[in-house]
């Protein structure tokens, strides 16, 4: 069965940093490429970051770019976002999510809370 | 970025009825787009991808169509566990872009 556990999340006050993590199991995570998606309290969702399954490629939204690091580690089958400068604004649940064929996201964790304020 | 404008934005309906949901790309995304259902407190569910590919397990009432600029989800005739909301996504190019949503309520 294919699992997705998101953790890291957790207050923090603006210009703080946090890193999420997203514990993969059930499949071969090295072949998958990955994403965060987030999602503000009564909002819709908002692409985040996109890795490559080597990690060779990656692509940030502009809201994020310069702050956020996406990054991963195939021997523990884990993926990272690395949330730097926060703001109130990147109050969010945030989602891990894999992209197989089609660029489609099957599969989604259950997300981790991350509220942003002082 | 591409933008995805989803209509309309929420949506009251009966049991059995047929509804459409509509997500227009502001430029040609050609079938590069997804439909997602979400439910209060839940990750989204992958619905359709491709346009038209219906995502394993998924009920046959939901039908994805449309190419270019201009794309549908239909529900052939709705059940319960559908009121919920919808989500386009496309994945032509980055920044992925999803639509802003649309809300399935109970009439």
């Amino acid at each position: 069965e294919v699992q997705l556990v998101e953790s890291g999340g957790g207050l923090v006050q603006p210009g703080g940093s946090l890193r999420l993590s997203c514990a993969a199991s059930g499949f071969t995570f090295s072949s998958f490429e990955m994403n965060w998606v987030r999602q503000a309290p009564g909002k819709g969702l908002e692409w985040v970051a996109y890795i490559s399954a080597s990690g060779s490629s990656i692509y940030y939204a502009d809201s994020v770019k310069g702050r956020f690091i996406i990054s991963r580690d195939n021997t523990k089958n884990s993926l990272y976002l690395q949330m730097n400068s926060l703001r109130v604004e990147d109050t969010a649940v945030y989602y891990c999510a894999t992209e197989s064929g089609y660029d489609r996201f099957e599969y989604w964790g259950h997300g981790t809370l991350v509220p942003v304020s002082s | 970025a591409i933008q995805m404008t989803q209509s309309p934005s929420s949506l009251s309906a009966s049991v059995g009825d047929r509804v459409t949901i509509t997500c227009r790309a502001s430029q040609d995304i050609r079938t590069d787009l997804s439909w997602y259902q979400q439910k209060p407190g839940k990750a989204p569910k992958l619905l359709v991808y491709d346009a038209s590919r219906l995502q394993s397990g998924v009920p046959s009432r939901f039908t994805g169509s449309g190419s270019g600029t201009d794309f549908t989800l239909t529900i052939s005739s709705l059940q319960p566990e559908d009121f919920a909301t919808y989500y386009c996504l496309q994945d032509y190019s980055f920044p992925r872009t999803f639509g802003q949503g649309t809300r399935l309520e109970i009439k």
